[in-house]
């Protein structure tokens, strides 16, 4: 099954930063990448996602880059806001395009004013 | 448009308790997941629905375990007996049934169950 791994576990920076956060993935079926953002007691909500024919996304401050031969993909946030603040994970599909996610553990990441 | 929705928000219960957790995805989604997240780790899938069918049910813990969805609409998620290691936020997630490979699942706002 898929595995994905995500990197750093927590991440601080100061308003106006840019934040990076990084997942890998194992299964080479996987052709859909969401990045979900949870605030505190909310919702995991998608902020962005990638297919596997695109390398790179970008909506606003948020963008998404997409490395298929190795298998890893970023979330990259510019000009970051308090607002920012929240967990953010990334997820992949496997094999299987209609199932299950499977979530990276997490980014923790909190913008300081 | 409504939101996936989850019922109760909050639910204490003491081990060997039964509890019932609740889900109503967006009305024409025929995908419904469950997924735990237990504190401070990754967000875990438990089970997928397409329409009434259970169609990957490999995250299910144990047999303590019993979901349904009776009529291809809401769907209950039992714990039966609970123990203490159930405890975390169950998600449900809803998506609609696509050809393509995108498949943006939808978030409820999650049951908080605690058993003690």
């Amino acid at each position: 099954g898929e595995n994905v791994e995500q990197h750093p576990s927590t991440l601080s920076v100061q308003e106006g930063d840019s934040a990076v956060i990084k997942c890998t993935y194992s299964d080479s079926a996987s052709n859909y990448f969401p990045w979900y953002k949870q605030e505190l007691g909310k919702r995991p909500q998608l902020i962005i996602d990638i297919r596997s024919n695109v390398g790179e996304k970008k909506d606003q401050r948020i963008a998404v880059t997409l490395n298929k031969t190795a298998k890893h993909f970023s979330l990259h946030i510019t000009e970051t806001q308090p607002e920012d603040s929240a967990v953010y994970f990334c997820a992949a599909p496997g094999g299987t395009s209609y199932g299950k996610l499977t979530f990276g553990q997490g980014t923790i990441l909190t913008v300081h004013p | 448009e409504a939101g996936v929705t989850q019922f109760p928000s909050h639910s204490v219960i003491e081990k060997g308790q039964t509890v019932t957790l609740r889900c109503d995805p967006i009305s024409g989604h025929d995908n419904l997941y469950w997924y735990r997240r237990v504190m401070g780790k990754e967000i875990k899938f438990l089970l997928h629905f397409v329409k009434e069918s259970k169609q990957d049910e490999s995250g299910m813990p144990n047999n303590r375990f019993l979901a349904e969805r009776t009529g291809g609409t809401y769907s209950t998620l039992k714990v039966q007996p609970a123990e203490l290691e159930d405890s975390g936020v169950y998600f449900c997630a809803s998506s609609h049934l696509r050809t393509s490979g995108k498949n943006e699942q939808f978030f409820g706002p999650g049951t908080r169950l605690t058993v003690l």
